[in-house]
């Protein structure tokens, strides 16, 4: 069985300061990490994904994660927040064992909240 | 890119009635799809798995006979809410797997969600 820690339900930060957004996983098997973002009453939208390969991820609007097998970690970071970057954030994991017909298990989700 | 189409956004039902929503991978074909349920201010919870042209596969605590889960075509899945009552109120959110994807690719994308409200 494999399960999402997002340490942090809230997350506030001020408008240009670096956010983190710290998620840690378990999984038996090397894992496959994903963020994604959620507007309200919206989908979901892929932020950044780790499969194999490099463990430093570049995604979309200036996100970054890491993937540290050590730690069991892969934290979302931004060096610098935009108001636009208000939203809730999940982290997921698959361990792909099936093939691909495996759906993703989620983190609780972190909200994150820009001060202007 | 990969697009999928989810449909209706928000749906409206009277207690006891059924309700079905779309979920259409609009320009590439997909061989799983997933069906979410998401409760106000909480994660997505993965509620089954359909193949198609195969019965889906439930996840614990998942009444089948209540969600029915339908993948016919290679791009078009739909789930059933049947005989809702307002507990079944929630979010319900698809993901199609992109056929094109080799394993280490692993792309997923997901639909809009539909927000379902049981009076």
């Amino acid at each position: 069985a494999q399960s999402v820690t997002q340490l942090g339900s809230h997350v506030s930060v001020s408008e240009g300061a670096l956010v983190l957004l710290r998620c840690n996983y378990s999984s038996s098997v090397p894992p496959y990490l994903f963020w994604y973002v959620q507007y309200p009453n919206q989908g979901l939208q892929l932020l950044l994904k780790y499969t194999t390969g490099a463990t430093l991820v570049k995604g979309i609007n200036g996100f970054e994660a890491e993937f540290k097998k050590s730690e069991t970690s892969f934290h979302l970071t931004k060096p610098s927040a935009h108001m636009s970057d208000a939203a809730e954030y999940f982290c997921a994991v698959s361990d792909g064992s099936g093939g691909g017909a495996d759906g993703l298990t989620f983190g609780k989700g972190t909200h994150l909240i820009i001060q202007p | 890119g990969a697009v999928v189409s989810q449909h209706p956004s928000w749906v409206i039902c009277k207690s006891g009635t059924s309700v079905k929503i779309e979920c259409r991978s609009l320009d590439f074909q997909a061989t799983t799809m997933f069906w979410y349920r998401q409760f106000p201010k909480q994660s997505l919870m993965l509620m089954a798995t359909s193949n198609e042209g195969s019965k889906a596969t439930y996840e614990q605590g998942v009444e089948k006979d209540k969600f029915l889960i339908n993948h016919a075509s290679l791009t078009l899945s739909t789930l059933t809410v049947t005989s809702a009552h307002p507990e079944d109120s929630s979010f319900y959110i698809c993901s199609a797997r992109d056929f094109r994807s080799v394993w280490w690719n692993y792309g997923y994308t997901f639909g809009s969600g539909t927000r379902l409200t049981v009076v």
